[in-house]
């Protein structure tokens, strides 16, 4: 079984702060894990991935995220937050076995707001 | 949302009625999904669907239908067995890699008058 929590419903950081979305994990074995933001109305956008490698994973739009595999933790950070980063990020983790559905489970989402 | 058109985008239902909500996409991807999205509750899986002429049952699948005909086509009936169906709905694909993510569409926001 794998699920994802996200424990923060919503964060609140001030433009040109750091920003860190929080995420933990649960499968069996070794994780893909998988971060989206959504913006009002609209369809998920792919942010970044975790497959293997390097623990810190850089993405779209400056963010990035660091696995930590004893933590079983995915956070998503942003060195210097912008007010258009404002949106509900959802975190997914997904099982690398073979043979099965590959279907991810998401997190609840977090909503960020970025004050100017 | 490129490459995955969602429609339509605004959708009223009356009670006991039935509506198709339509997916199509032009990626060649295999694997189509369709989610329901309600405020504080993430994503939850409705239907999904790795081959044309095959579909599998997700989390909630009651009181909705899906057919998959055509690879590029993934249409959603809410039927009227669905009581609660006032929701956003989104619809997904995935590559044939196993380490891919979703491809999202813009998705349909379906209110019942």
């Amino acid at each position: 079984a794998q699920s994802v929590a996200q424990p923060e419903d919503q964060v609140n950081v001030a433009e040109g702060n750091p920003l860190t979305v929080k995420c933990t994990y649960s499968v069996s074995g070794n994780p893909y894990l998988f971060w989206y933001v959504q913006y009002p109305n609209r369809g998920l956008q792919f942010l970044l991935k975790y497959i293997t490698g390097d623990n810190l994973v850089k993405g779209s739009y400056g963010f990035e995220a660091e696995f930590n595999k004893s933590q079983t933790s995915f956070h998503l950070k942003k060195p210097s937050a912008l007010v258009s980063d404002s949106a509900l990020y959802f975190c997914a983790v997904r099982e690398t076995k073979t043979g099965g559905s590959y279907i991810p489970t998401f997190g609840r989402g977090t909503s960020l707001i970025v004050h100017p | 949302d490129g490459g995955i058109t969602q429609s339509p985008k605004y959708l009223f239902r009356k009670e006991g009625q039935n509506v198709t909500l339509s997916c199509e996409q032009n990626l060649n991807h295999d694997a189509m999904y369709w989610y329901r999205q309600d405020p504080g509750q993430g994503l939850r899986l409705i239907y999904y669907s790795q081959i044309v002429n095959d579909f599998q049952k997700g989390d909630i699948a009651e009181g909705y239908s899906v057919s998959r005909e055509k690879k590029e086509s993934f249409p959603l009936t809410v039927t009227s067995a669905q009581k609660n169906p006032t929701a956003f709905y989104l619809c997904a694909t995935r590559g044939t890699a196993m380490n891919y993510g979703y491809t999202f569409g813009s998705g349909t926001r379906l209110t019942v008058v």
